[in-house]
């Protein structure tokens, strides 16, 4: 059964740092593409950043680049985020979903609430 | 970036009754591959996504055949044949042709 565990979600202050991970099980972790995803709170999906199996390939949403990193250690079947000088606007929950190819998103995690806030 | 719309953005539906749902992009999602990476998920009250329908008519596995996907281009419509009350919630079209990958906006499904 595939399954994905996100954790490190928190309450942060706005400028501060913080680092997702998504542990990984029920499947080949390093022969797929992985995502993060997020949803502010009673808003709508919104793509974050995915990253190749190898790790050779990274996109991100513009809203992020330059301030988040994704990144895997398929060794250790995980997925992180490293989130840094996070703005009130980063608020939401982030989850980390198996992502075929980067075009299919087809099974995901519960989810980790990062709240940044003074 | 492309542009995801989706009407109507709240349906209110009869148990048993069909429902649909369009999706419109602001641009052709066709891949220079061939292929069309549009994809269908459902969020049911305080769940994760889950794929529907992905690559505009092919359901995931499980999904239970009253979905359907169709259309081309940049125009797609997800149908519910009968509406059950396990398919309430909000329903998200989704573009992976180009990144960044794009949301519409969801739809909400519930019960009149």
């Amino acid at each position: 059964e595939v399954q994905l565990v996100e954790s490190g979600g928190g309450l942060v202050q706005p400028g501060g740092s913080l680092r997702l991970s998504c542990a990984a099980s029920g499947f080949t972790f390093s022969s797929y593409w992985m995502s993060w995803v997020r949803q502010a709170p009673g808003k709508g999906l919104e793509w974050v950043a995915n990253i190749k199996q190898d790790g050779s390939e990274k996109y991100y949403v513009d809203s992020v680049k330059g301030r988040f990193t994704i990144s895997r250690d398929n060794a250790k079947n995980s997925l992180y985020l490293q989130m840094n000088s996070l703005r009130a606007e980063d608020t939401a929950v982030y989850y980390c979903a198996r992502d075929p190819g980067g075009r299919k998103p087809d099974y995901w995690g519960q989810g980790t609430l990062v709240t940044v806030s003074s | 970036d492309i542009v995801m719309t989706q009407t109507p953005l709240s349906s209110p539906v009869t148990l048993g009754q069909p429902a649909s749902i369009s999706c419109r992009s602001s641009q052709s999602l066709v891949h220079s591959d061939g292929n069309t990476y549009l994809s269908w998920l459902q969020q049911r009250p305080g769940q994760p996504p889950r794929l529907l329908i992905y690559k505009i008519s092919n359901r995931f596995s499980g999904v239970p055949d009253r979905f359907s996907g169709s259309g081309a281009g940049t125009d797609f419509t997800l149908k519910i044949s009968r509406v059950e009350a396990e398919d309430v919630g909000v329903y998200y079209c989704m573009q992976a042709t180009q990144f960044p990958v794009t949301f519409g906006p969801g739809t909400k499904v519930d019960i009149k």
